[in-house]
């Protein structure tokens, strides 16, 4: 089975911190995926990477910025943390072309 | 561009009952489609997809799905509804020329009662 492991499943930052979201697959996945998901609002796509050191902007970038430097992982950072960035963070991967992806358990953040 | 609308925010159901939860599409060129499942404090897990072929597909604990080209849906399905069936519940549809990326419905809860 396809394994994504986010490295923290609740984590609590102060405003103007900048925060490091880990995301790990053991697929061996091109495609790897950050989301946002508040209620109401359904999963918004940050930033997605398509290869190593590849990266495309989704839907909401704004604040955010990302690094893969390997293909199993991908980073998800918060340059300067605010308070509108409190939320519920997922990570997924995929192969690509007719493949599923595959998600993490996410990882909550508050931001105080 | 490509979107997902699934109508319904929740949707009540008995246990035993069947259970729909509706999804309609655009998207340029013929559709991948997936529906996908997410209990509370988990991420969300894949249940099945449709790509080509028989209109309707079959998934993971029961689940099926009936693509409906003319009228751009997508609606997940369910005989014999259980109460461990109660999450919320994502549709998605991704271009083929789209670069792996899909969009999301909004979801649906589903609650099935005793």
């Amino acid at each position: 089975d396809v394994k994504v492991t986010q490295s923290s499943r609740y984590l609590v930052k102060r405003t103007g911190e900048k925060v490091f979201l880990e995301c790990v697959q053991d697929m061996d996945h091109e495609n790897m995926f950050w989301y946002r998901q508040d209620p109401g609002l359904g999963l918004r796509l940050i930033y997605f990477s398509y290869d190593v050191k590849m990266k495309e902007k989704g839907d909401i970038p704004e604040g955010y910025s990302v690094s893969r430097e390997k293909k199993e992982r991908f980073s998800l950072i918060l340059e300067s943390a605010s308070t509108n960035q409190t939320s519920m963070y997922l990570c997924a991967s995929s192969p690509g072309g007719r493949q599923p992806q595959h998600f993490g358990d996410g990882t909550r953040l508050s931001i105080l | 561009a490509q979107s997902v609308a699934q109508p319904e925010d929740q949707v009540n159901v008995a246990e035993g009952n069947p259970l729909t939860v509706k999804c309609t599409y655009s998207v340029s060129g013929n559709p991948y489609l997936f529906w996908y499942v997410q209990y509370p404090n988990r991420g969300l897990q894949f249940l099945l997809k449709y790509i080509t072929g028989d209109n309707l597909v079959k998934g993971s604990y029961g689940f099926e799905a009936e693509f409906n080209k003319s009228q751009t849906s997508f609606h997940l399905k369910k005989p014999s509804a259980l109460v461990s069936d109660s999450a919320l519940y994502f549709c998605a549809v991704r271009a083929p020329t789209n670069a792996g990326k899909s969009t999301f419905g909004d979801g649906t809860t589903l609650t099935v009662k005793p």
